[in-house]
C-alpha cells in the first residue's frame, strides 16, 4: 500500500492565484483531513470528512473548499491564494473518526509559499 | 479552554541516555491522547495512544508513554535514546467540540540525540 499521498511536494503561489492540492489514500478509510501546520505551531484542521459526498469545516477553512466525490481522493482548494496561507499542508486518513481514538495516518505534506 | 502543551521547544540527550519529552493537557471529559512522530521532509507517524486501561501505553520504536490524570500528563519516554530518534514529536488530545470531537496538537518538540 502507498498509504496516504499528496501532490504537489512543493508550490509557489503569487498572490491571487488558485491551485488545487491533491490526496489520496489505499488502504479504504472513510474518515479524511485537511491540516496546515505553521512553524512553531501545532496542527490546525482545515476540513475533513467523514465519508464520499459529505464534508465539514475544522478550525480555520476560511480561505479554502473540498470535495469528496471518491473513497480515496480528498482535494483540497485555494481561491484566491493569500500570503496567509503560506504553510505546510497534510492530508490525513483513519479508519473510524479520529475523535473516538481512532489513529490519523498523514501524507508526507505539501509545502505552499505564496508571494 | 481545551488545550496541550509541551514546554519544552527541544530537549537533548546522549545516545544510550533516557529520554523524556514532556506534554500536558486540558480538556473536558476522558482525554484519548497520542504521540506523533515527525521526521525532515515527511508527515506524521503514530507512535501510541492512550484511550483507557493502563495506565503506561508501549509503542512503536521502543517508545512508550504514562498517563497521569492527577498532573494531567502524558510524557513520552524511551530508556535507551539512538541517534535514530531524532525527529520532531508532537503530543495530541481528543476535544469535545460542539456535538463532534477534534484533535488538538501540541507545538512540537525537537529531539536531538548526541552520538
Amino acid at each position: 500500500n502507498a498509504g496516504v499521498t499528496q501532490t504537489p511536494k512543493f508550490r509557489i503561489l503569487k498572490i491571487g492565484q488558485s491551485m488545487t492540492l491533491q490526496c489520496a489514500q489505499d488502504m479504504n478509510h472513510n474518515y479524511m483531513y485537511w491540516y496546515r501546520q505553521d512553524p512553531g505551531m501545532g496542527l490546525k484542521l482545515i476540513y475533513y470528512s467523514v465519508g464520499a459526498g459529505i464534508t465539514d469545516k475544522g478550525e480555520v477553512p476560511n480561505g479554502y473548499n473540498v470535495s469528496r466525490s471518491t473513497t480515496e481522493d480528498f482535494p483540497l482548494r485555494l481561491e484566491l491564494a493569500a500570503p496567509s496561507q503560506t504553510s505546510v499542508y497534510f492530508c490525513a486518513s483513519s479508519p473510524g473518526l479520529a475523535g473516538v481514538g481512532d489513529t490519523q495516518y498523514f501524507g508526507p505534506g505539501t509545502r505552499l509559499t505564496v508571494l | 479552554a481545551q488545550s496541550v502543551a509541551q514546554p519544552e521547544d527541544q530537549v537533548n540527550v546522549a545516545e544510550g541516555n533516557p529520554l523524556t519529552v514532556k506534554c500536558t493537557y486540558s480538556v473536558s471529559g476522558n482525554p484519548y491522547l497520542f504521540w506523533y512522530v515527525q521526521y525532515p521532509n515527511r508527515g506524521l507517524q503514530f507512535l501510541l495512544k492512550y484511550i483507557t486501561g493502563d495506565n503506561l501505553v508501549k509503542g512503536s520504536y521502543g517508545f512508550e508513554a504514562e498517563f497521569n490524570k492527577s498532573q494531567t500528563s502524558f510524557h513520552l519516554k524511551k530508556p535507551s535514546a539512538l541517534v535514530s530518534d531524532s525527529a520532531l514529536y508532537f503530543c495530541a488530545v481528543r476535544a469535545a467540540t460542539s456535538g463532534t470531537y477534534k484533535y488538538i496538537f501540541g507545538t512540537g518538540t525537537r529531539l536531538k540525540v548526541l552520538a
